[in-house]
């Protein structure tokens, strides 16, 4: 069974720090795709970062990176130089093999601190 | 940019009554999605879609249908609207044609309904 598991509900950091989202998922397939959507007070879902199983080095993109650990089957978002902006839910999901389905994760709520 | 509409931000509707939710994307997706999203349970999956007239059922299509009659456009029906299914409902789209590998999902604004 697919199954994506974040542990925290919320979280809070000071502006300009870094922050960790953590992330670990469960699956069978060989091939899978992780990827990271952040969904501000307006609802919308946006689009972070991608990883794929095959992929030997760790995604980044500008202030985002995502630190892959396959055998421990975790897929954490890190932000660097938090902003006032990143206060949002951040969502983690999971394409398997079966890439019409994704498996998201209940979810956490980071709220950045001037 | 791929675009993904919803017909309604905000919708109230009463118990029973028959409730219907629009998603057109502007992409030519083959595959299309509704979700509801609940807080501390994340997005759940109620049906999606592969191509025009096709449909699956996702993980809690339980009180929902859904119709695709053209490519782009994939509505979710609720036949007799209960208070348990207020919610904030998202469509989201995909392409097996991606250029992008990772076959990402693209989302619309959402949703929220109020069943009273």
């Amino acid at each position: 069974a697919q199954k994506i598991t974040q542990t925290q509900p919320g979280m809070f950091v000071q502006e300009k720090e870094a922050v960790t989202l953590d992330c670990t998922y469960d699956t069978s397939d060989q091939s899978y795709g992780l990827f990271w959507y952040k969904q501000p007070s307006s609802g919308e879902m946006i689009f972070l970062i991608y990883q794929g199983s095959y992929d030997e080095q760790n995604a980044t993109e500008g202030r985002y990176s995502l630190n892959f650990q396959k055998a421990r089957k975790s897929a954490n978002l890190v932000i660097s130089a938090s902003q006032l902006g990143d206060s949002a839910m951040y969502f983690c999901a999971m394409r398997g093999f079966n890439f019409n389905k994704f498996y998201f994760g209940s979810g956490t709520k980071l709220n950045v601190k001037p | 940019d791929v675009k993904v509409t919803q017909s309604s931000r905000y919708l109230v509707k009463r118990t029973g009554e028959k409730v219907f939710l629009e998603c057109v994307q502007d992409m030519d997706h083959e595959n299309m999605f509704w979700y509801r999203q609940d807080p501390g349970l994340g997005l759940r999956l109620i049906y999606f879609s592969y191509d025009v007239k096709m449909k699956e059922k996702g993980d809690i299509p339980e009180g929902y249908s859904v119709s695709r009659e053209k490519k782009e456009r994939f509505s979710l029906i609720l036949e007799s609207a209960s208070t348990n299914q207020t919610s904030m409902y998202l469509c989201a789209s995909s392409s097996y044609r991606a250029r992008r590998v990772n076959y990402e999902q693209y989302f619309g604004p959402g949703t929220r309904l109020t069943v009273t």
